[in-house]
């Protein structure tokens, strides 16, 4: 069973800190690592597709890498503002090019 | 940019009525998922369809539920006798030649 796992569950950060928060699969059968950028009422946005090990890939401010062999990826803000508060989801395909087992989300709040 | 859009935003049923979710997936693309989010749980995969087949379907996808494409542009989640326990925010996303699934803001579904 692939069980994709992300921490913390939350954080309350101050605007302009950087933060970053962690999702962990398991290394074995990987295929592709995806980031959702997701605020309330609003369709979860994709971030990042990851698929290859020392993937490191960058959109304004956020920042994501990937590690396939110990089965992690981390995601960076640097400088947070308000509007980056959401709830940030990843995802793992059970297999090429199917259906998407997500992490549970770390939802973050940016305050002025 | 295109996007996938779903109708109704929020329904609120009476337990064991039946209940139809649209989604208008983004014109050209080709594999159809809909997953479900039950408050304060994981993001979870309900079915996806391709070819206008249903090619993968998880546990809870019983009997009560079926999906079609009746127009090749609508896509429909049908619950045949809603319980209380279908109340969740349903998702539709869909998928072109890239691996990154986009998705709709969502149905909030309401089961009394």
């Amino acid at each position: 069973i692939l069980n994709v796992e992300q921490s913390p569950q939350s954080l309350h950060v101050q605007e302009g800190d950087s933060t970053n928060f962690t999702c962990s699969f398991p290394s074995s059968n990987f295929y592709a690592l995806h980031w959702y950028r997701w605020e309330t009422a609003k369709s979860p946005e994709a971030l990042f597709v990851m698929t290859l090990n020392g993937d490191e890939k960058k959109k304004g401010r956020i920042s994501a890498t990937l590690n396939t062999k110990e089965g992690y990826s981390y995601l960076y803000i640097k400088g947070s503002q308000p509007e980056d508060s959401a709830t940030y989801l990843c995802a793992s395909p059970y297999n090429q090019g199917g259906k998407l087992i997500f992490g549970q989300g770390t939802e973050l709040s940016v305050k002025p | 940019e295109p996007e996938v859009t779903q109708t109704p935003s929020h329904q609120v049923t009476q337990m064991g009525q039946e209940v139809i979710l649209r989604c208008v997936p983004i014109s050209n693309h080709l594999y159809f998922y809909w997953y479900r989010q039950i408050l304060g749980q994981k993001v979870e995969f309900l079915v996806s369809f391709y070819n206008n087949e249903i090619s993968e379907k998880s546990e809870i996808f019983d009997d009560q539920f079926s999906v079609e494409r009746p127009d090749g542009s609508n896509f429909t989640l049908k619950i045949r006798s809603t319980k209380l326990e279908d109340s969740a925010m349903y998702f539709c996303a869909s998928q072109g030649y890239t691996d990154t699934q986009y998705f709709g803001p969502g149905t909030r579904l309401t089961v009394l």
